[in-house]
């Protein structure tokens, strides 16, 4: 069946570092592709999709590409800040009939200043 | 605005005794999932309702009920049943049983605590 592979956490970087989360997926066809990030106590947010092989997904300065050939679509973003520290969870909607979205496991993000 | 809204935000009961927690959207969507996530952990899918009067259990269904009878609300009781309740409940919404290009909608979660 379908799957995500997060890299597993935490993460911790110092303010204004580059950073990537690496996700791949295994699915039949041409999954969309989704990442979520969930602050302390909240619910998760949709931060970026993608829907077709090559797609870039960005908001908020962060960007994802979806690359068909290596199965992947890692996150990633330039220079982050401290109010980006949230667990960031990959998603993909599988394209095998009505089936809920399959998550990574999610990757726990720390920024210290 | 339009939106999921779960409630309330932190609820506890005591062992043996049943809970429901409220799942509301005004999003006109068709699609609603409860998920539950533990300290550290992902989310794990326990029941999901494409349609009205229509539901399918998810990976950890055992211990947990629902009902759909409303489009726009998605009940779920932890009834006695499940061993092991404390947790946060996450309730999500999507516009059609194809989450394909969508995605879903999450409301901002009930922490349960059971004592």
């Amino acid at each position: 069946g379908d799957s995500v592979t997060q890299m597993e956490g935490p993460v911790t970087l110092s303010e204004e570092a580059f950073l990537t989360i690496n996700c791949t997926y295994t699915a039949t066809g041409y999954p969309s592709l989704f990442w979520y990030v969930q602050y302390p106590g909240e619910g998760l947010q949709l931060l970026l999709k993608a829907t077709k092989a090559d797609d870039k997904g960005s908001n908020k300065g962060f960007e994802a590409t979806y690359r068909k050939e290596t199965t992947s679509f890692h996150l990633e973003k330039g220079s982050v800040q401290v109010s980006d520290s949230a667990v960031y969870f990959c998603a993909l909607s599988g394209i095998s009939g009505n089936t809920p979205l399959v998550f990574g496991k999610g990757t726990r993000l720390s920024v210290i200043a | 605005d339009g939106g999921i809204t779960q409630s309330p935000k932190y609820l506890f009961r005591k062992e043996g005794q049943n809970v429901t927690l409220s799942c509301e959207q005004n999003l006109n969507h068709d699609a609603m999932y409860w998920y539950r996530q533990d300290p550290g952990q992902g989310l794990r899918l326990i029941y999901y309702s494409h349609i009205v009067n229509d539901f399918q259990k998810g990976d950890i269904a055992e211990g947990y009920s629902v009902s759909r009878e409303k489009k726009e609300s998605f009940p779920l009781t932890v009834t006695s049943a499940q061993k092991n309740p404390t947790a946060f409940y996450l309730c999500a919404s999507s516009p059609a049983a194809s989450t394909a290009g969508y995605g879903y909608t999450f409301g901002s979660g009930t922490r349960l605590t059971v004592v």
